[in-house]
């Protein structure tokens, strides 16, 4: 069956130390992957894209087809980065359905 | 373009009420997703739509939700009757019929629904 699983509902991490935040996938083929944020009392926000390789805000995730793996990382935090974040895979093609994980809900401190 | 919009923004009701969430796509975007958002279950996608035809209603919870999209602008989630266990954040997202490689959705604001 096709699943995500961000396996943390919270992650609290202290500002200035690194972040990563698992997102684990099982999905025959080859997904596109995203991830969403949603900081406090707002809508989703696409944050980035893995076929773009960018950077944004800091962040950067890796496509790691042997291991299903689409982490979410920072090396240095960030009381901003305080959010819900979402891992969201989508199948090629014009069947656009995206799928997001439960999410994990990233808590900076000082 | 105002990007997608929903309304209402918070909607307070008694169980045994009809309720009935809007919202209106961005102008060209003709897929349209309405999801639910809970602290235990994340976002779950309801149903979406293709050219104002339902494609996948299998997340739809049971016979008191439906969902309608008349023509391209518009689309409405209706819980009748509403139940306390439906209170969540409604979000309605629309996106391209052939997304390019790397496009997301564009979600709206959300519906706050609370259901006393």
């Amino acid at each position: 069956a096709q699943r995500v699983t961000q396996p943390e509902k919270l992650l609290s991490v202290f500002k200035g130390a690194p972040v990563e935040l698992k997102c684990n996938y099982s999905y025959s083929g080859s997904p596109e992957l995203f991830w969403y944020v949603q900081y406090s009392r707002q809508r989703l926000q696409l944050l980035l894209r893995h076929i773009s390789r960018e950077s944004i805000k800091g962040f950067t995730a890796d496509l790691n087809k042997g291991e299903t793996s689409f982490h979410l990382k920072k090396p240095f935090a960030q009381e901003e980065d305080s959010a819900m974040y979402y891992c969201a895979p989508r199948l090629g093609g014009t069947a656009s359905k995206l799928t997001f994980g439960t999410g994990t809900r990233l808590q900076v401190t000082l | 373009d105002a990007g997608v919009i929903q309304s209402p923004r918070h909607e307070v009701t008694e169980m045994g009420q009809e309720v009935t969430l809007r919202c209106k796509p961005i102008s060209g975007h003709d897929y349209l997703f309405w999801y639910r958002q809970t602290m235990m279950r994340g976002l779950e996608l309801l149903i979406y739509f293709n050219n104002n035809v339902p494609i996948d209603d299998s997340g739809m919870p049971e016979d008191r939700f439906s969902a309608k999209m008349p023509n391209a602008s518009f689309s409405t989630l209706k819980i009748q009757p509403s139940e306390p266990r439906d209170s969540a954040v409604y979000f309605c997202a629309s996106s391209l019929t052939s997304p390019g490689i790397g496009d997301g959705y564009t979600f709206g604001s959300g519906t706050r629904l609370t259901v006393v």
